[in-house]
């Protein structure tokens, strides 16, 4: 069965532009969460969506955003990027909410967003 | 909070040896505890987990982990290295009720001839 899809893989943009980036967890799951990657903070917690609810948010600011459709797809967006936004940003499914426990993520490739 | 730490930033082996990492977390009842390897430019992908009954658990790719609740570790083992396994590791703590994974800042792990 496919895994988790995100696109694009790789993304550059200039400061104070904006982004989307899209996940498509495995079918049948209905929890996607969205993780942070850089060198210097390791992976920490955007936000959570289950059932097009955002269950829980990370520690960000409020240019970072998200949303789940209906058939479970998620889309996250950076407004006016800065260029600490530059990262992997990694999306997780899994078939229940509460960070998959129980369940363990499956985590897609991610996107490579770099900001100039 | 709950929190990781991954005390090794860096870990070289030789092939063939054996390998211990080392994770610690801070959680005030029992958690859930999870393994995850990343290959470079690649996602995470499980490698085992761990959420009550036997300590000693067994993984993908030849990897085992053993939860020592005294110590508040969940260490992750393997009895012979093997190049292919070169990659950083991230062992990631969880509980129930509404909050998501948190993860260790991670150990790479180098494989030498």
């Amino acid at each position: 069965k496919a895994g988790v899809t995100q696109t694009p893989r790789y993304l550059i943009k200039t400061r104070g532009q904006q982004v989307t980036l899209s996940c498509s967890p495995i079918s049948g799951h209905r929890s996607v969460s969205w993780y942070q990657q850089t060198p210097g903070q390791g992976l920490q917690f955007l936000f959570e969506y289950f059932s097009e609810t955002q269950r829980n948010k990370g520690n960000f600011p409020g240019r970072f955003s998200g949303r789940q459709f209906s058939n479970s797809r998620s889309e996250m967006n950076v407004s006016t990027l800065e260029l600490g936004d530059s990262a992997l940003y990694l999306c997780a499914s899994s078939p229940g909410p509460s960070g998959g426990l129980g369940y363990g993520y499956t985590f897609g490739s991610g996107t490579r967003l770099t900001v100039v | 909070a709950q929190s990781v730490t991954q005390p090794d930033i860096h870990i070289t082996v030789s092939e063939g040896a054996s390998l211990e990492l080392r994770c610690n977390y801070s959680y005030g009842a029992t958690p859930y505890l999870f393994w995850y390897v990343q290959s470079p430019g690649q996602g995470l992908q499980l490698l085992l987990k761990y959420f009550s009954g036997d300590t000693l658990v067994q993984g993908i790719k030849g990897f085992e982990a053993e939860f020592k609740r005294s110590q508040s570790s969940f260490n992750l083992r393997k009895p012979s290295v093997h190049w292919s396994d070169a990659a950083e590791y991230f062992c990631a703590v969880g509980r129930s009720g509404n909050t998501p994974l948190v993860f260790g800042k991670g150990t790479r792990l180098s494989v030498i001839a």
